[in-house]
């Protein structure tokens, strides 16, 4: 099946600097990737969509300026979070669908931020 | 606007005994509904899901749900629980742009 790679699994950082997280689909091109935010205990909450090629865009509520997204390629989508701060610490997963209309998403494995 | 409602956030089984886990679903549209299965500190694995085939869905690991229109349910059940399927549960919608709405989840327990 599809795989999606997501790295690092788990990063922790200084307040005030910036983490990159990658995901990577391994076997097939991701037109579309989604990046989801998860608290403890609690739901996966959508934060934004990046299409290759185009801008994301984003969720109510979420910063643009401090979750940058980059889809610069068919199997590569980087988040960015920009002067981290201890609320941002989560957990971070990435999803990404073959194709425009197709259902079907796969999940990266997410990243555990914490920001000290 | 697509919701889900997941009723019982923890659900404790014995080993051997019937799982059963609620979700409610809300959709203008015909929709896509998604069960996963989430370990601890791991992404999401798709169990199931159903996209206006058959009501009655199989997934992976002995799980099935089957969609219910007339109640708006998409219930996860499996006949038999091992130690094994201890994990957290999600359900969730299909809205445009292939957008997931999740529920809040159900963490299921399993007891010897």
């Amino acid at each position: 099946g599809a795989v999606v790679s997501q790295h690092p699994s788990r990063v922790i950082c200084k307040s005030g600097t910036s983490v990159k997280i990658e995901c990577r689909s391994l076997d097939f091109q991701a037109t579309t990737m989604f990046w989801y935010r998860q608290f403890p205990k609690q739901s996966l909450m959508l934060m934004a969509t990046s299409n290759e090629g185009s801008k994301a865009t984003y969720e109510q509520g979420v910063e643009k300026d401090k979750f940058l997204i980059n889809h610069a390629s068919l199997t590569l989508s980087t988040l960015t979070v920009t002067s981290a701060h201890p609320e941002d610490s989560s957990f971070y997963i990435c999803s990404a669908s073959h194709r425009a209309g197709e259902e079907k998403l796969f999940f990266g494995s997410g990243t555990q931020l914490s920001v000290l | 606007a697509q919701s889900v409602t997941q009723l019982g956030s923890h659900v404790s089984v014995s080993e051997g005994a019937l799982v059963l886990l609620r979700c409610n679903y809300s959709s203008s549209v015909p929709p896509y509904l998604f069960w996963y299965v989430q370990y601890p500190n791991q992404g999401l694995q798709l169990l199931l899901k159903y996209t206006s085939a058959a009501t009655l869905v199989k997934g992976i690991n002995g799980f099935e749900a089957e969609f219910k229109k007339s109640e708006t349910s998409f219930h996860l059940t499996k006949p038999s629980a091992h130690m094994s399927d201890a994990a957290e549960y999600f359900c969730a919608v299909m809205g445009g742009g292939n957008k997931l709405t999740f529920g809040t989840g159900t963490q299921l327990k399993v007891e010897l």
